[in-house]
């Protein structure tokens, strides 16, 4: 079964420091997302990616957010200037199709811990 | 904006039992999805319901979407150990002008405790 990859599993960094966190999705997916799920919350979407643009973005994603497809494989997600707030579970997620109707494969995600 | 809300938000039962969890939605949703995460694990996509009043079937699992389509359940029955986790519904977002194309709102999720 095709998966979604995600690295690293676990990122502890500095308030203020930059992270990139990676995401390789299933290869035939077109759409791309990026949630988050701050610890025993619901998961909270930040942004879709589709033909190498943002097609929609949460109030969360501000200036201190991008996302990026450098290479037609993975898909990044950079956070600028962390802080304490950003640690959470950063889910990356593909479809088929961006109407949903095949679902969402989310890929086991990047624990963030901001220090 | 649009709300998708989810009771109970735990639910503890002895295994054998069944189990129901409701999600309803503030506005009207063109499909529902259900989806599944273990303890540490990630959200797992279980099935999407479509038409008014669908009703399918996986194994013990039976979900139901409602006839105006704000609102769905969720039932296992004779549950199993292997049930235990958060189970979350979740819709297309809409916005002023439609619905929003891949961007899914979830519910809080209700969390499934199983004792042996």
């Amino acid at each position: 079964e095709p998966e979604v990859t995600q690295t690293p599993s676990h990122q502890v960094t500095q308030m203020g420091q930059e992270v990139i966190l990676r995401c390789v999705p299933i290869s035939n997916h077109l759409y791309f997302y990026w949630y988050r799920q701050i610890l025993g919350q619901k998961v909270e979407f930040l942004v879709s990616f589709y033909n190498n643009e943002i097609s929609e973005k949460s109030e969360i994603f501000d200036d201190q957010f991008s996302v990026e497809r450098p290479d037609g494989s993975n898909f990044t997600l950079k956070i600028r200037s962390t802080k304490l707030e950003d640690s959470a579970m950063y889910f990356c997620a593909s479809s088929r199709l961006g109407t949903v109707n095949y679902g969402y494969t989310f890929g086991s995600g990047t624990r963030l811990t901001v220090v | 904006g649009q709300q998708v809300m989810q009771i109970p938000q735990y639910q503890h039962v002895q295994e054998g039992e069944d189990f129901t969890t409701y999600c309803n939605s503030s506005t009207t949703l063109s499909n529902i999805q259900w989806y599944k995460q273990r303890p540490g694990g990630h959200p797992v996509f279980l099935i999407q319901l479509v038409k008014s009043g669908e009703v399918k079937k996986q194994k013990r699992l039976t979900f139901q979407f409602g006839e105006a389509k704000k609102n769905s359940s969720l039932h296992i029955t004779a549950t199993q150990t292997t049930d235990v986790g958060t189970y979350f519904c979740a819709g297309p977002a809409t916005n002023a002008g439609g619905t929003s194309y891949g961007k899914l709102t979830f519910g809080q999720g209700t969390i499934l405790t199983v004792h042996p």
